[in-house]
Formats: structure tokens, sequence, C-alpha cells
């Protein structure tokens, strides 16, 4: 079957650094999305990776491993907005999204 | 930037009323529009990939006949849901691609709560 894991919540402080990590088992894989969705509002796009390595976009950063099935979402200098849920999703064989859970981020002062 | 719009975004209905979601590519076409369902701290779940001309793809257990999908133009889906009960409630989101490559994100709509009572 297919399977995306992500943590469930995570807790950091303004102003730091936190890891979202996400790992994946699907047949085929044609690129790893992360979007970020404020509570009750729908997911925004802000990541895309195919090829291994580091995407940097501003205070974000997307890193993506096939071999290991395995991604993270970077956040710097975390803003109390930064509140909201992570969403991995992965683009399989069949050019289906599959969607993770999603990873609460809570920001504390 | 691509421009998805989703109305109504609340609707409060008696049971047993049906209710139509608009969908639309404000600022580009879109020839496939996914429905989304999502229940309250759960992820995002696939209803439907809904293509323009032709029959929507429906996800396994999801009601063809209860979830009525029309995508009539480049622009616009629709989603009905019929006869609404309460446990059709939730938040119901769509979105759309502005083309087919395989890099292209999906753009959502701003996701319409639907509440039976």
């Amino acid at each position: 079957g297919q399977n995306i894991d992500q943590p469930t919540e995570m807790t950091a402080t303004e102003g730091a650094i936190v890891q979202i990590n996400c790992t994946y088992q699907t047949s085929g894989f044609n690129g790893l999305f992360w979007y970020q969705q404020h509570a009750g509002e729908a997911p925004t796009f802000l990541s895309y990776n195919v090829l291994d390595g580091l995407e940097e976009k501003g205070r974000f950063s997307s890193f993506l491993s096939r071999s290991k099935g395995y991604s993270y979402l970077l956040l710097k200098e975390l803003q109390m907005k930064d509140s909201a849920s992570y969403l991995c999703a992965v683009k399989d064989s069949n050019y289906q999204l599959i969607w993770g859970a999603g990873t609460k981020l809570i920001i504390k002062p | 930037g691509a421009v998805v719009s989703q109305h109504p975004s609340w609707v409060i209905c008696k049971s047993g009323t049906s209710v139509k979601i608009e969908c639309r590519s404000l600022d580009f076409q879109a020839t496939t529009m996914f429905w989304y369902r999502q229940f309250p701290k759960q992820s995002l779940m696939l209803m439907a990939t809904s293509n323009e001309g032709s029959k929507a793809t429906y996800e396994q257990g999801v009601e063809k006949d209860k979830f009525l999908i029309n995508h009539a133009s480049l622009t616009l889906s629709t989603l009905t849901v019929t006869s609404a009960h309460p446990e059709d409630s939730s938040f119901y989101i769509c979105s759309a691609r502005e083309t087919d490559r395989v890099s292209q994100p999906q753009h959502f709509g701003d996701g319409t709560r639907l509440s039976i009572l």
C-alpha cells in the first residue's frame, strides 16, 4: 500500500528553526510537494522537489532523498504566523497525489 | 499567480437539502479539477477528479450519485451534495492545476464549510 508518514504535532519557539520530516512509500515517484494549511483555510503551495537535494525559498527550505524515501521542510526564523499544519504529498506513478496526514506546528513566544 | 475561487464559503442547511458548490479558476484554464473533503484534524481526502467535458473519476467509497460533479467549462466545476445529511457536514475544498506538467502544484480554493442540521 501507499503510505506517507509525518509527525502529528511539533512545538517550536519564535525565532528558532524547526525541521518537519516526511517519509513515504509509494508506487513510483513523480515529485514531492509541501503545503501549508492554516486552521479553517485551504492549503497553500510551499515547495516541490523531484531531484535529490535542498531547495531554498526564503525562510523555508525543502530537502529530498529519493533513495531513502525521505523529505524534510525546514523553517527558519520562526514567526507566530507560521503556526499551521504542514502537509507532505507525493505524486505517484499514476500522477495521483498521495497526502500525508499533516504536521501541526505550534509556535510559542 | 493562479487563483481558484470557491463559492459559497459557508453553508448551513436542513437535512435533505441539496447543496451546490462552485469552483472557478479565475486566471487560467483548468482541464482537471479536484474535489477534496476534510474532517476536523484530519488530512485531505480526495473525493473525485473532475475532467472538463467528461465524467468525473470518483475515489473508492465515494458515492457518485450523492456527490454530483459537473465540469462544463475549462474554468468551472461544480459539486452538488444531494439530499445532504448531518454526516455530510465537512470542509469541502476544490483545487485546480494550470497545466498537466508533473511539477505543477495544485492551487486550492478557500473551501466550503458545510453544516447540515
